[in-house]
């Protein structure tokens, strides 16, 4: 079966640029798995910031950007602020109705 | 305003039976794909079920048999039904609208509890 991966932790410095990538145990994520990013804070409903690999959704930051990175899709930082601090999954349609969840990347910002 | 109200959640014996409730606003629920996303406290996301406008269902191997996705166009609601529970169904369940194969619009979850 395969499965999502994400890196379980990041830490990036504040202002600073950190992309959270997101893969396949077997194969390459392209653009055919339509790859979207969410970001969630405690107790909190997740907030969709990319689909289709790299459309932001509507009133996220240009300091988010999505794209695919050789066999995995990429979530991209640039400038990251305090608030960035949090929970951020990225999500792959693998075909005949079904979707997968990476298990997610804990984003420090210090 | 669009939005997403989950109900129904609540504490549940192992083999019991439960219905969420996810009552739509803004839009109507039969004229895009509506899905249920779960997460365990303190874990990740786990997708569990899609319901396609023209009505085809699609479940995660860990509930296909149990659950069944549904919607009520005149109350403008999605529904999951949740038979045979189990200790692991234990989650907070979130109804979602799909656009462009993607998650958009989040309801703010209900918590199901499994337990004797």
């Amino acid at each position: 079966q395969t499965v999502v991966t994400q890196e379980p932790s990041f830490s990036v410095s504040p202002g600073g640029t950190v992309t959270l990538t997101c893969g396949l145990t077997s194969g390459s994520v392209s653009t055919n798995y339509y790859p979207s990013w969410y970001q969630q804070t405690p107790g909190q409903a997740p907030r969709t910031l990319v689909h289709s690999s790299d459309t932001r959704s509507s009133g996220v930051p240009d300091r988010f950007s999505g794209s695919i990175l050789g066999n995995k899709a990429a979530l991209t930082i640039t400038g990251a602020q305090a608030d960035d601090e949090s929970d951020y999954y990225c999500g792959l349609y693998m075909g005949s109705g079904i979707w997968v969840f990476g298990g997610g990347t804990k984003l420090t910002v210090l | 305003e669009v939005q997403l109200v989950e109900s129904g959640g609540g504490l549940i014996q192992p083999g019991g039976s439960l219905r969420l409730s996810c009552a739509a606003s803004g839009f109507t629920v039969n004229s895009d794909y509506m899905s249920w996303v779960r997460q365990v406290p303190g874990k990740g996301l786990e997708w569990v079920s899609v319901v396609y406008s023209g009505g085809n269902t699609y479940y995660a191997d860990s509930v296909k048999g149990r659950f069944t996705i549904s919607r009520d166009n005149s109350k403008n609601t999605l529904y999951l039904q949740m038979n045979t529970l189990r200790a692991e169904d234990t989650a907070v369940y979130y109804c979602a609208r799909l656009a462009r194969y993607a998650f958009h619009l989040w309801g703010q979850g209900t918590m199901v509890t499994v337990s004797s």
